[in-house]
């Protein structure tokens, strides 16, 4: 079953802009994880923060994670065209790496 | 530094076949999972292995079986495939060493098609 829903499912930029994607869960968690997938590729790991932090840079990425609303976003700043790709969060729940992911959001940046 | 590796990449069986797929981890670690991820879907989780042995599982059939080697490298066996069973396989690994949640990284994936 998934653990969480990104919202939203599809979002379409031009390049420049800012890409906001947003991921709600269900349980409480020990970790959260952001990944993206280029189609019908693998997962590239993008950003993990845990319960006890609240934000994490890196590069253009910032995430945010508010365990009170038992929700996370991924902002990405200045989205180029090789950012199109499908954004999916994942959940840990304790120091076993299982992962329950979302649905994902599709994000299709043009020129 | 060799990531996760996975094969092979592309593979076609037939209803009721059976099916193994490989898994070498990122090196230095230790546990290994496996996801299924049907199209347009998130990934499943199937079960995870660590120390040769299964430590977790989704819910996932009996048909779905794996096994984790010495040196940490792991195989998902697929028995009396469906059509159903169509997806890309996923193998994650991780170093587990009882921290609160660690990076975990994905190989490219085994695409099946069951016809």
């Amino acid at each position: 079953s998934q653990q969480g829903e990104e919202d939203p499912q599809a979002l379409s930029i031009q390049e420049g802009e800012n890409a906001t994607m947003n991921c709600s869960y269900k349980t409480s968690i020990n970790n959260l994880q952001w990944y993206r997938q280029n189609s019908g590729r693998g997962l590239v790991h993008l950003i993990l923060i845990r319960s006890n932090e609240r934000e994490k840079h890196s590069g253009r990425l910032r995430v945010t994670l508010d365990t009170s609303k038992k929700s996370s976003s991924l902002l990405i700043t200045a989205s180029r065209a090789a950012d199109t790709a499908s954004y999916f969060c994942a959940t840990g729940t304790g120091t076993a790496s299982k992962l329950t992911f979302g649905t994902g959001t599709r994000l299709q940046v043009t020129l | 530094d060799a990531g996760v590796t996975q094969s092979p990449t592309h593979l076609i069986k037939t209803r009721g076949q059976q099916v193994t797929l490989r898994c070498s981890p990122k090196s230095g670690h230790d546990t290994v999972s496996w996801y299924q991820q049907a199209l347009g879907q998130g990934p499943q989780f199937i079960f995870q292995y660590y120390e040769e042995e299964e430590r977790q599982r989704g819910n996932f059939p009996d048909r779905f079986s794996g096994h984790q080697f010495p040196n940490y490298s792991s195989e998902l066996n697929v028995n009396a495939l469906l059509l159903g069973d169509s997806a890309l396989y996923l193998c994650a690994s991780s170093w587990d060493r009882g921290r609160s949640g660690n990076t975990i990284y994905f190989g490219e994936g085994s695409w099946l098609t069951v016809v």
